[in-house]
This record gives C-alpha cells, sequence and structure tokens, in this order.
C-alpha cells in the first residue's frame, strides 16, 4: 500500500519554542493532506486540510497563527507548532490522500508525531 | 459536523473468537474505510469499500459497505493476540474533501 513519512517521531521542546513536523507522501502524489490531533484513549480530531499551492482549510476552534501550515509539493506538507505550550502537547498525525485518478479515493496516514511541550 | 456512531466502543473477547463492529450515520457515504491503530502509532488502512452493497476480505478480516450506505460493518474471525488495537471506521460524503472518522472500537483479545 501507499507509505506516508512523518518526521519527527517524536520531539520534546521548551514552552514559547516552535516546532516544525514533516509529512512526506512516499510512493504517490497527493492531492490533498490532512492533520490531525490525536489525545489518548480518543479519535482522530482533524485540525486542517491542505492542498498543494493553496492556503489551508482549518477546522472551527483550530487557531491558524498557532498551527502553521504548508503544502510546498504534492509530496509534502508541513505542520509548524509555533510558540509552543504545554497544552499542545498531543499526538499528531497526518495523513495524504490519493487514488486511482477515478472516485476511488483513499486516506493513508503517517506514523504520528508525539510532541512534548515542558 | 457529519457524525459518525460507532459500535461497541470496547470490546474484551477470547482468542479465536469472531468480532463484529459497525459505523452507522444519518448521512448518505459514497465511501467506507476501516483502519487498525495500534498504540502510539498512526492507523493503517484495512479495508475500502466504494459501493453500495460490496464485501470486501483482508485476510481475516470481512467489510461490507451497507445497502443503505448509511453504514458499514467489520469483522474479524478467529481473532488472535496481535488483532488487538483500536479499529476506526471513515466515511467521506459525495464530493466532499475529507473523511468522518468514528469514536473508534477498542478491541482486546485473552490469550
Amino acid at each position: 500500500g501507499a507509505v506516508v513519512s512523518q518526521h519527527p517521531s517524536r520531539v520534546i521542546c521548551k514552552s514559547g519554542t516552535s516546532v516544525k513536523i514533516e509529512c512526506r507522501s512516499l510512493d504517490f502524489q497527493a492531492t490533498t493532506m490532512f492533520w490531525y490531533r490525536q489525545f489518548p484513549k480518543q479519535s482522530l480530531m482533524l485540525m486542517a486540510t491542505s492542498n498543494e499551492g493553496s492556503k489551508a482549510t482549518y477546522e472551527q476552534g483550530v487557531e491558524k497563527d498557532k498551527f502553521l501550515i504548508n503544502h510546498a509539493s504534492l509530496t509534502l506538507s508541513t505542520l509548524t507548532v509555533t510558540s509552543a505550550h504545554p497544552e499542545d502537547s498531543s499526538f499528531y498525525i497526518c495523513s495524504a490522500r490519493g487514488g486511482l485518478g477515478n472516485s476511488q479515493e483513499t486516506q493513508y496516514f503517517g506514523p504520528g508525531t508525539r510532541l512534548l511541550v515542558l | 459536523g457529519q457524525q459518525l456512531n460507532q459500535s461497541p466502543q470496547s470490546m474484551f473477547i477470547q482468542e479465536g473468537e469472531d468480532v463484529s463492529m459497525n459505523c452507522t450515520s444519518s448521512s448518505i457515504f459514497n465511501t467506507w474505510l476501516w483502519y487498525k491503530q495500534d498504540p502510539g502509532e498512526g492507523p493503517v488502512l484495512l479495508i475500502a469499500l466504494y459501493k453500495a452493497g460490496e464485501l470486501t476480505s483482508n485476510g481475516r478480516l470481512t467489510a461490507q459497505f451497507g445497502i443503505t450506505r448509511k453504514d458499514s460493518f467489520l469483522n474479524i474471525s478467529a481473532s488472535i493476540p496481535s488483532d488487538v488495537g483500536i479499529y476506526f471506521c471513515a466515511g467521506m460524503l459525495y464530493n466532499f474533501n475529507k473523511f468522518y472518522f468514528g469514536s473508534g472500537t477498542k478491541l482486546n483479545v485473552k490469550p
């Protein structure tokens, strides 16, 4: 199946610093990439949807200036958590949407990034 | 926003037993996906369904796209300890750009 990589897999940072997370689709071109946040024992919470070359669409309640998304190419999207605070500590997962060129589209997930803000 | 009702929330079964879980929605979907997530990892795609009534298998897993297009189920036959994890359904509305996720079913298998 399609492979999506995410880097780093875990990061610990001090409060007030910014953290960048990369998401790459390795063997296909992703028309759309998604960023999710997951709290312990909970489902995936969609943060934003990004299409290559255009601004990301953020879900209600997600701060655009806090979570900067750049979708530079069809295989790379980045999420930057700016001025991170302890409450931003979470598991961040990206996914890439690819398909067969028809209506049969699927979403493939990266392995996730564990962020801990001290 | 759209809501997918996934049940059961959790299951405790004995190794060798069969398992069934399902997702329902008040809206019509044109795609259903089933994922498994292990602790500390991203969800892994198990089965994708694209047509109403479609029944698809992947080893011991079988999933069906409901005829009404408002539901889907996942069956696991002869469960083994490595089936332990959280299973998520995801559905996509026609002409929408994103998938909606169920709340997950946590599966525990006793050896």
